[in-house]
């Protein structure tokens, strides 16, 4: 089974609209990360969640790390056509260990 | 401030041939990782190395090998290709200054396809 599980797998939305990305592990979370990946390009770090329950923000996107459920929540408000593309989470299990990633949501935002 | 850089962006090889991909990390990192990600997949890890050694390695067979010169850049090699090889590869880097937390920064990638 996968280690990491992304939900859901594809999300197409109207603009404007809020939306939300799960992540949960099957192993304890030391550290979190989300990536957003354009097609067929590299990814580009969005934001990076410590151990312990965590929440950041920047511009319309927030993300938070439930320690107990071993999940995490990307949560876009008022979605743009530039929010569209492929989000990924990272996980890093001991501080220590190469990052393991989710296979991915992919975001269309529609007009 | 260059980003890390990868190449070339594509490339075409034949099944059984060798392939050299080529990485220089972000000014001021000293830790390179090597990803593969297949159409549709999340990346999976393949190598990390540093001080020119490899630290850490992934579920990949001996033909995928690679290098760390004292630049900090690297190159990942794949001998006898296999069309189960065709897919992205990105490579990232990072500075173990940083702090045991510290975000991947990625380059672009290089799309090989075996054919």
């Amino acid at each position: 089974s996968q280690e990491l599980e992304q939900s859901p797998q594809s999300l197409i939305v109207q603009e404007g609209k809020n939306l939300t990305i799960n992540c949960t592990s099957s192993k304890t979370l030391y550290g979190l990360y989300w990536y957003k990946q354009k097609y067929g390009e590299g990814l580009i770090f969005l934001m990076m969640l410590q151990k312990g329950g965590e929440e950041k923000s920047h511009e319309k996107i927030t993300a938070k790390l439930d320690e107990k459920k071993q999940q995490s929540s990307l949560h876009i408000t008022a979605s743009q056509p530039s929010h569209a593309g492929i989000y990924l989470c990272g996980a890093d299990h001991s501080g220590n260990t190469p990052l393991v990633f989710g296979k991915g949501t992919r975001l269309s935002v529609i007009a | 401030d260059a980003g890390v850089t990868q190449s070339p962006t594509h490339l075409i090889k034949t099944r059984g041939q060798q392939v050299t991909l080529r990485c220089s990390p972000k000014s001021g990192h000293d830790t390179v990782s090597w990803y593969q990600q297949a159409l549709g997949q999340g990346p999976q890890f393949i190598f990390q190395y540093y001080e020119e050694e490899e630290r850490q390695r992934g579920n990949f067979p001996d033909r995928f090998s690679g290098h760390q010169f004292p630049n900090y850049s690297s190159e990942l090699n794949v001998n006898a290709l296999l069309l189960g090889d065709s897919a992205l590869y990105l490579c990232a880097s990072s500075s173990l200054g940083e702090g045991r937390l510290r975000p991947l920064h990625f380059g672009n990638g290089t799309r090989l396809t075996v054919t």
